[in-house]
């Protein structure tokens, strides 16, 4: 298996910024995907990393490195509708997904 | 809608019965993808196919799970002589071809309960 961790749960207040992180033992990998799933929804892309450095998306930014085995998705401006689980995920034609990070967002 | 659609969304069943899903991906995706999450976990690889030709089965995928797409479009996944521990949530996912960093699009799932 690939050993991805994410932190199990976080908490923020609306408005802040919130850093989720995942590291991975595997240098396998064609990129590195995350998602959001809110409770009992599909998960829906957020964004990816091929190459090293950050990639910005609106509100959204994910970073890879791919030599310290480590990425983070960074929510900025967060909103209520932010509450929900983050799952980061190694591609190799398939996605090998960790188990998510439950993001709880209070007023 | 012209996203991934499952069907059926919810299916209750007893233990050593057959059942069956359909996944109809978008239209222009020619990989499609079977994965099943259980609660608090993130979904776990089933198999994939790129147009009719099935490319990789999990090694943890028991005999007992078979998937199709005859014709490169919609996709089936039996189950048969369904056990307890196969409850979970079965997701299908359809991406473009191309070199693995192509995002996948999911669908709303199927939710199977054995009693």
């Amino acid at each position: 298996g690939q050993n991805i961790d994410q932190p199990t749960e976080m908490t923020a207040t609306e408005g802040a910024i919130v850093q989720i992180n995942c590291t991975y033992q595997t240098s396998g990998f064609n990129g590195l995907f995350w998602y959001q799933q809110h409770a009992g929804e599909a998960p829906t892309f957020l964004s990816y990393n091929v190459l090293d450095g950050l990639e910005e998306k609106g509100r959204f930014s994910s970073f890879l490195s791919r030599s310290k085995g480590y990425s983070y998705l960074l929510l900025k401006e967060l909103q209520m509708k932010d509450s929900a689980s983050y799952l980061c995920a190694l591609s190799d034609y398939k996605l090998s997904f960790g188990a998510g990070t439950t993001v709880t967002v209070r007023a | 809608d012209t996203g991934v659609s499952q069907n059926p969304r919810h299916k209750i069943t007893k233990r050593g019965q057959n059942v069956t899903f359909r996944c109809d991906p978008i239209s222009e995706h020619n990989r499609l993808y079977w994965y099943r999450q259980t609660l608090g976990q993130g979904p776990e690889f089933l198999t994939y196919f790129q147009n009719e030709a099935q490319l990789e089965k999990s090694r943890l995928l028991s005999d007992r799970f078979s998937a199709e797409r005859p014709k490169g479009s919609f996709s089936t996944l039996e189950i048969q002589r369904t056990e307890q521990g196969d409850s979970a949530m079965y997701l299908c996912a359809s991406s473009v071809a191309g070199d693995g960093n192509q995002p996948q699009h999911f669908g709303d799932g199927t939710r199977l309960s054995i009693l």
